[in-house]
């Protein structure tokens, strides 16, 4: 049974469009993050949410706006996609204890 | 600010022989700190970590890291290297509140056979 899972695994796009990703944890987490993992490898995180609520924020653009319908689930969602945002999206959660569980991952190319 | 360095972005080992992953961290409380290991196409996967007590960490797959507060350090080790083992590494440090991690930039572990 995957612990946080994210959909798609791939995901090939043109730019303009508008996409989803989806991440959801069965393992009773009360916080959930987004990183993204450029070309260089290099992990960045995006956001974060706690029950729901949103925590951390960093420097991302409007374009990126995170959802998080409850404690389990946690999209992605990008409009207007740009070649710079062809990366590796990974979906995280962390029961607060400071060890983080991450998804497969989701290979995002901006065509 | 909060930083972590991984120095060697590449490091070639031969299977058997012993291993070492430096990391340095900046920070300005005790940090929590954290390696993970990606397999190509594979997401993260905690090795070891530290919170607090035995400066010496032991964590799957026969890995451990060394916390020295002095010199900012938390470095890997293996004692024997395995070609299973080949993969990136990445060092991480978190804020004990909010648990944002800051990643280092990787070591990619090459094992010859």
């Amino acid at each position: 049974d995957t612990a946080v899972s994210q959909t798609p695994k791939y995901l090939v796009t043109q730019m303009g469009n508008d996409k989803s990703i989806k991440c959801e944890q069965n393992l009773g987490h009360d916080t959930m993050y987004w990183y993204k993992q450029d070309s260089k490898k290099f992990l960045k995180i995006m956001f974060s949410y706690n029950n729901k609520e949103l925590i951390i924020n960093e420097t991302v653009p409007n374009r990126f706006s995170p959802k998080s319908p409850d404690k389990a689930h946690l999209n992605l969602h990008i409009n207007s996609l740009e070649l710079g945002d062809s990366a590796v999206y990974f979906c995280a959660s962390s029961r607060g204890d400071g060890e983080a569980f991450f998804g497969q991952g989701t290979r995002l190319t901006v065509v | 600010a909060q930083s972590v360095t991984q120095p060697d972005i590449h490091i070639t080992v031969s299977e058997g022989a012993s291993l070492e992953l430096r990391c340095n961290y900046s920070y300005g409380a005790t940090p929590y700190l954290f390696w993970y290991v990606q397999s190509p196409g594979q997401g993260l996967q905690l090795l070891l970590k530290y919170f607090s007590g035995d400066t010496l960490v032991q964590g799957i797959k026969g890995f451990e890291a060394e916390f020295k507060r002095s010199q900012s350090s938390f470095n890997l080790r293996k004692p024997s290297v395995h070609w299973s083992d080949a993969a990136e590494y990445f060092c991480a440090v978190a804020n004990s509140g909010t648990y944002k991690y800051i990643f280092g930039t990787g070591t990619r572990l090459k094992v010859l056979a």
